[in-house]
């Protein structure tokens, strides 16, 4: 079965960056993009972006694009979310996820099917 | 953007709900329904607006097209009590979510 098994929590100083990887399994990692999505305490979701292990490519969402990475390793099935320059408001819980295409009456769709269990990163001094 | 209401929502079980979530420009159906449990990651529930994700139960249904798109629980289970988000499958924004209450 499709699983998707995250790094574990971590608390970050303000000003340092964090890595959280998501390993794979279950399903040909190559050819499904990974989404990464965070969720602050009390809040809603919020998009980050997604990366393809099949080619690289990378989209991130505004708010992210000067410092994030996402990453993947092929060999290990494993997908990685860098942060850096953390500060008190990145504090949450980090979801990778699979995005998967669906179609529907000649149309593509990319939902997100399966999900990680979530990594939470305080940041805190 | 997409904005969804209400943001809470009390109801009982048995009862038939009804939850919107409209976008700031048309979208066609390019939108999926995800519910999250407290501490739970987000699932999948329905995409391009109105298809049910495999292994969901008939009662979720999905409509709109546009701008406007509605997600309705006709008969409301205990397991169904989470908080429900929109997102646009276009550019990947979620909406605000709606949590529904006993």
């Amino acid at each position: 079965q499709v699983q998707l098994v995250q790094s574990g929590a971590e608390v970050q100083r303000p000003g340092a960056s964090v890595k959280v990887s998501c390993r794979a399994s279950g399903y040909n990692f190559v050819i499904y993009d990974i989404t990464w999505v965070r969720q602050a305490p009390g809040q809603g979701l919020e998009y980050m972006g997604w990366n393809s292990p099949y080619n690289g490519l990378t989209s991130y969402a505004q708010n992210f694009q000067d410092r994030v990475t996402m990453t993947t390793d092929t060999s290990t099935n494993t997908a990685y979310m860098e942060l850096r320059s953390l500060t008190s408001d990145d504090t949450a819980v980090y979801y990778c996820a699979r995005r998967a295409p669906y179609y529907y009456d000649s149309s593509a769709y990319y939902p997100n099917d399966y999900w990680g269990q979530g990594t939470l990163i305080t940041v805190s001094s | 953007q997409l904005t969804q209401s209400p943001s809470f929502l009390s109801a009982s079980v048995g009862d038939r709900v009804t939850m919107t979530c409209r976008a700031s420009q048309g979208i066609s159906n390019f939108l999926a329904w995800y519910q999250q449990k407290p501490g739970k990651a987000p699932s999948l529930l329905i995409y391009a607006a109105s298809t049910l994700h495999s292994g969901v139960p008939s009662r979720f249904s999905g409509g709109g097209a546009g701008t406007e798109f509605t997600l309705t629980i006709s008969s409301l289970q205990p397991e169904d009590f989470a908080t429900y988000y929109c997102q646009q499958l276009n550019t990947y924004p979620f909406g605000g979510g709606t949590k529904v209450e006993i």
